[in-house]
């Protein structure tokens, strides 16, 4: 079935620093895929997404691309601040077909430090 | 609203006792899901709806939960005689059209934050 794996947390980095989280997907199909973001005390809100192979979502200083070939959808962002601290979810859909559900990681956690 | 509203926040009930869960999805919002999210874990798909009509519940642990979406509006998840095992975040999501699609997200509440003890 299709399934999302994402690196473990907690991912502890200093402001400034450069990011990566990366996420791998099993799927059959074309899925889209996301990622959504947990703010302390907050629901999940969508932060980026990608509807196909080689599309690049960004919001906010992120950045991920969608690499059929090697089934990733890494996160990153250049340069992380303090307000960034949150838990970071992939997620895929399989973009209307039978199962028309997200499937989620199970997130990271990243805690950016003064 | 504002936002998909959920509640109670917190409800912490004994084992063996029925609890309900309410969801108020964001006005207009035809498509509506329940997740549960355990410590550490992502959210787990329960059921949907799309309007009142439950569309799929295969994520539905077992019988002794259920939902409804009478109106079409607001949700109600109920789990009949809790175990401790039932602990968990549940969540609910609306979006605005049927179907996941790229460019009608699932916009999620804050979540009801159950204890079983």
């Amino acid at each position: 079935g299709n399934s999302v794996t994402q690196m473990e947390g907690p991912v502890t980095l200093s402001e400034e620093a450069f990011l990566t989280i990366n996420c791998t997907y099993t799927a059959t199909g074309y899925p889209s895929l996301f990622w959504y973001v947990q703010y302390p005390g907050e629901g999940l809100q969508l932060l980026l997404k990608a509807t196909k192979a080689d599309d690049k979502g960004s919001n906010k200083g992120f950045e991920a691309t969608y690499r059929k070939e090697t089934t990733s959808f890494h996160l990153e962002k250049g340069s992380v601040q303090v307000s960034d601290s949150a838990v970071y979810f992939c997620a895929l859909s399989d973009g209307g077909g039978a199962t028309n559900k997200l499937i989620f990681g199970t997130g990271t956690l990243l805690a950016v430090q003064p | 609203g504002a936002g998909v509203s959920q509640s109670p926040r917190y409800k912490v009930t004994k084992r063996g006792q029925d609890v309900a869960l309410r969801c108020d999805p964001i006005s207009g919002h035809v498509s509506l899901y329940w997740y549960r999210q355990a410590l550490g874990q992502g959210p787990e798909f329960l059921t949907y709806f799309n309007y009142e009509a439950q569309q799929d519940k295969s994520g539905l642990p077992n019988d002794r939960f259920s939902a409804e979406r009478p109106e079409g509006s607001i949700s109600t998840l109920t789990i009949q005689r809790t175990e401790q095992r039932d602990s968990a975040m549940y969540r609910c999501a609306s979006s605005l059209v049927m179907g996941l699609r790229p460019d009608s997200p699932l916009h999620f509440g804050n979540g009801t934050r159950l204890t079983v003890t």
